[in-house]
């Protein structure tokens, strides 16, 4: 079945270093791949996505590229903020139809520390 | 994308008792999905609702738990029924308006005493 495998947090960082999260998924075909980020308090935020192979999925300063190889999708950013703290899940949707269900990471918290 | 909203946003509950959530959304859409996320955990999706039909429930989720109703292309309840301690946990509703991308509701907190 689907799965998706994110790196143990949670994860402390001084604001301005460098960020990087892994993401490992298993499934079949071509899935599509997400990132959503949940603040303290909130909900769920799609923070970006690929939907195919060598795709860079990019917003606020963030990006993941979609490894079919190495099947991964791991998240980045150069310089974190304070603002940056939040939980961050990795999803994947195995059928890009609108009823696809999300299979979701574990889910990794991020502190950064000013 | 899609606005979505939820109420309450936060309820105390007492053991016993059931809490109907509600979910509103911005457009028609045709599917709008459940999820569970307990503390500390990931989300776990408790069924899939789709207008003018009965909800799918995925394993572990029954209906008579979590009666879900589904009246029109805009909005979905979802009823915790004789709740206990352990059905403490943010829910949310969300939906996916025409691709697989999914937008989420600002969750309910619930708290069971």
């Amino acid at each position: 079945g689907n799965s998706v495998t994110q790196m143990e947090g949670p994860v402390t960082l001084s604001e301005e270093a460098f960020l990087t999260i892994n993401c490992t998924y298993t499934a079949t075909g071509y899935p599509s791949l997400f990132w959503y980020v949940q603040y303290p308090g909130e909900g769920l935020q799609l923070l970006l996505k690929a939907t195919k192979a060598d795709d860079k999925g990019s917003n606020k300063g963030f990006e993941a590229t979609y490894r079919k190889e190495t099947t991964s999708f791991h998240l980045e950013k150069g310089s974190v903020q304070v603002s940056d703290s939040a939980v961050y899940f990795c999803a994947l949707s195995r059928e890009k139809t609108s009823g696809s269900r999300l299979t979701f990471g574990e889910g990794t918290q991020l502190t950064v520390n000013p | 994308s899609a606005v979505i909203s939820q109420k309450p946003s936060r309820d105390i509950c007492q053991r016993g008792t059931s809490l109907t959530i509600q979910c509103q959304v911005d457009s028609q859409v045709t599917m709008m999905f459940w999820y569970r996320q307990q503390p500390g955990q990931s989300l776990t999706l408790i069924a899939t609702a789709n207008q003018g039909s009965e909800a799918t429930y995925e394993s572990g989720f029954v209906i008579d738990k979590f009666p879900i109703s589904r009246p029109n292309l805009t909005f979905s309840t979802l009823t915790v029924s004789n709740m206990s301690p352990e059905d403490s946990s943010i829910y949310l509703c969300s939906v996916a308006p025409s691709t697989d991308t999914q937008y989420f509701g600002p969750g309910t907190r619930l708290t069971v005493l």
